[in-house]
């Protein structure tokens, strides 16, 4: 079974300033994937970035890089230079890899709110 | 042009009607998937669908079912609607080989049963 823990339920950050969302997981599985997505006030679902457990470095895209401590399983989000439309939920999720194991374990979300 | 579409985005009925939503993907996915997100804004699978198989969460009610007319669409219909169904619902897809495996996702359907 897989698990993934937010601690945080809401954060403050000012803009411009960097933030870093928490996330930790479990699983016996080997391999395995982990995805933040945000969701905006409107409710879409936005993918953000991806972190496979093999890899060597941590993501980054843009202004999103992933923390990645495998031996602390955690897999931070990291949000640089907020921005005021950067207030939303944001998800932490997980899916282990190899056939029949498709779907995403999600956290219950970190609400982000970034002040003028 | 719309990655994956759902539709209606809202949906209210009454309890014990039957009701169904649709979601359409243009991105080539084999794999489709429906979650739901209760109030608390948790999210939680019910189905996996691909041309091989289909995957189903247990504590999915079997008033519940996906029908796949075709790779592009898999609909939810849901029979004998029950208040505690009220959420929203997402529909997602995802190339089942790449082994990011990273789903996108629809906008939703929030659905309210009176």
């Amino acid at each position: 079974a897989q698990k993934i823990t937010q601690t945080q339920p809401g954060m403050f950050v000012q803009e411009k300033e960097a933030v870093t969302l928490d996330c930790t997981y479990d699983t016996s599985d080997p391999s395995y994937g982990l995805f933040w997505y945000k969701q905006p006030s409107s409710g879409e679902m936005i993918f953000l970035i991806y972190q496979g457990s093999y890899d060597q470095q941590n993501a980054t895209e843009g202004r999103y890089s992933l923390n990645f401590q495998k031996a602390r399983k955690s897999a931070n989000l990291v949000i640089s230079a907020s921005q005021l439309g950067d207030s939303a939920m944001y998800f932490c999720a997980m899916r282990a890899h190899g056939a029949g194991s498709y779907q995403l374990t999600f956290g219950k979300g970190t609400k982000l709110s970034v002040i003028p | 042009d719309t990655a994956v579409s759902q539709t209606p985005k809202y949906l209210v009925t009454q309890m014990g009607n039957d009701k169904s939503i649709k979601c359409e993907q243009n991105l080539g996915h084999d794999t489709m998937y429906w979650y739901k997100q209760d109030s608390k804004k948790f999210l939680k699978i019910m189905f996996s669908y691909n041309n091989k198989e289909l995957i189903i969460n247990e504590t999915v009610p079997n008033r519940f079912s996906p029908k796949s007319p075709d790779k592009a669409h898999l609909n939810l219909h849901i029979n004998s609607l029950e208040l505690g169904d009220s959420a929203v619902y997402f529909c997602a897809s995802s190339p089942t080989e790449a082994e990011e495996n990273i789903q996108y996702f629809g906008a939703g359907t929030r659905l309210s049963v009176l």
